[in-house]
């Protein structure tokens, strides 16, 4: 199984460009986020969804859409790119919503804004 | 190890030796707890969690300690290896949550 894939794995983007980063899963989860890691920090929540066609906030939602079209795929969105937003992102899904099963990760997208 | 900022708390044990990695958690509520392992250049990847109705869960050369009264989680791994070198996170969770929040992390070095 490829478990969770994020393309690309590395951007370079100029400050108010807009990008779609990638994931999919083929496990059957139905939960399905976004996180962004930066340097000396943990994870931060951006958006989740708990199924096809419902997404919501995280901790850090500014900047960044979301949308889960189907279960297999959640698009992040950036729609203008800022420095700020320079950082690892991982996608991540479990099987069931509801804080009850652990995440499984894909290897991230390193994203760099200039 | 909790960390603040920019510097990830580090953790260098001698290859053989038993590792203790400490977490303590934010969420009065959370009732389900764990624990990440994260190499260079790959995603979190599970190692093992706890219920709060547990106070200890072991699998395979790793244990879960849970204080609910102090709040506090650590993750003990046996004759630690060289392959265990990594940044661990602990993170929390609660039943009807959809919010996983993790830890600032902590580095594991292992010395051969």
């Amino acid at each position: 199984n490829a478990g969770v894939t994020q393309t690309p794995k590395f951007q370079v983007l100029k400050t108010g460009q807009s990008m779609t980063l990638q994931c999919a899963q083929d496990m059957n989860h139905e939960y399905m986020s976004w996180y962004r890691q930066d340097p000396g920090m943990g994870l931060r929540l951006i958006h989740y969804s708990v199924g096809a066609g419902i997404t919501d906030q995280g901790e850090v939602p500014n900047g960044y859409n979301v949308s889960r079209s189907t279960t297999e795929d959640f698009p992040l969105r950036l729609l203008s790119a800022a420095p700020s937003q320079t950082s690892v992102y991982f996608c991540a899904s479990s099987y069931v919503s509801g804080g009850n099963s652990p995440l499984h990760f894909g290897n991230g997208t390193r994203l760099t804004v200039t | 190890g909790e960390s603040v900022g920019l510097h990830l708390p580090t953790l260098s044990v001698q290859e053989g030796d038993n590792s203790i990695i400490n977490c303590a958690y934010s969420n009065s509520a959370s009732d389900y707890f764990i624990w990440y392992k994260q190499e260079s250049g790959k995603g979190p990847q599970f190692i093992i969690d706890i219920r709060s109705n547990m106070d200890k869960r072991q699998g395979q050369r790793v244990t879960v300690l849970l204080n609910k009264t102090v709040k506090h989680l650590s993750l003990q791994i046996a004759a630690t290896q060289p392959g265990d070198s990594a940044v661990y996170f602990c993170a929390e969770n609660y039943t009807g949550g959809f919010k996983t929040i993790f830890g600032a992390g902590t580095r594991l070095f292992v010395k051969a």
